[in-house]
């Protein structure tokens, strides 16, 4: 059973488009959330983070909304670059060292 | 940003050899974490380490694995004796407290044949 679940394997978006990456989780103690981004090759990088107090964050381009009576956040990357395209994981952690990530989803621009 | 780097970038060794993975984490970072991912899948914790001692682990962590950090060089993953299984990417990770970002390094690629 997954703890962390991000819905898409992919998603592909036409540049200036806006991408929507969902995550959803299980466990109610979790309450940090970050989201990593990978290009091929490397290792994730922090993109952007909300914690559980938080129903918004913003960052630039990058937006992300969280529901925590749903259990679900999504990622918005406004006016979407070729740049942009990489694999995108959802991750969590709460009560706990570990920080557990979505399968994630790979976005093409 | 933040570097954790890591020794080698990948090794191919053959089934039933031992294998170490060196990890030079962020220098002011108290908390070491390794990860494993298949084929640019799913990140999948393996342990994570503080002061000394393992805090926790996950049940890919076998008996044949084991890490450590001696003497504040290098923190290491050593695998004896591998498996075809243990071919993977494998991610340290550093932190400066606990729940805190995980700074990753570029990974090691692991080819067991």
């Amino acid at each position: 059973q997954q703890q962390v679940r991000q819905s898409s394997q992919s998603l592909t978006v036409w540049e200036g488009e806006t991408a929507i990456l969902n995550c959803s989780y299980e466990n109610s103690a979790f309450d940090y959330f970050p989201w990593y981004q990978q290009f091929p090759g490397e290792g994730p990088a922090l993109l952007i983070a909300i914690r559980s107090v938080s129903d918004k964050k913003e960052d630039g381009r990058f937006t992300i909304f969280f529901n925590k009576r749903e259990k679900n956040l999504s990622l918005h990357i406004k006016d979407s670059q070729p740049g942009d395209s990489a694999t995108y994981f959802c991750a969590a952690s709460g009560g706990s060292w570990q920080l557990i990530f979505g399968s994630g989803t790979q976005l093409t621009v | 940003g933040p570097k954790v780097l890591q020794i080698p970038s990948h090794q191919i060794i053959d089934m039933g050899q031992m294998v170490t993975l060196n990890c030079d984490p962020v220098s002011n970072h108290l908390y070491f974490y390794w990860y494993k991912q298949i084929l640019g899948q799913q990140m999948e914790f393996l342990v994570n380490f503080y002061n000394g001692k393992v805090m926790e682990k996950s049940k890919l962590f076998k008996d044949q694995f084991s890490v450590e950090r001696p003497d504040g060089s290098y923190f290491t993953l050593k695998i004896q004796p591998t498996a075809l299984e243990d071919s993977a990417v494998y991610f340290c990770a550093s932190s400066p407290h606990a729940g805190n970002t995980l700074y990753f390094g570029e990974g090691s690629r692991l080819i067991v044949v």
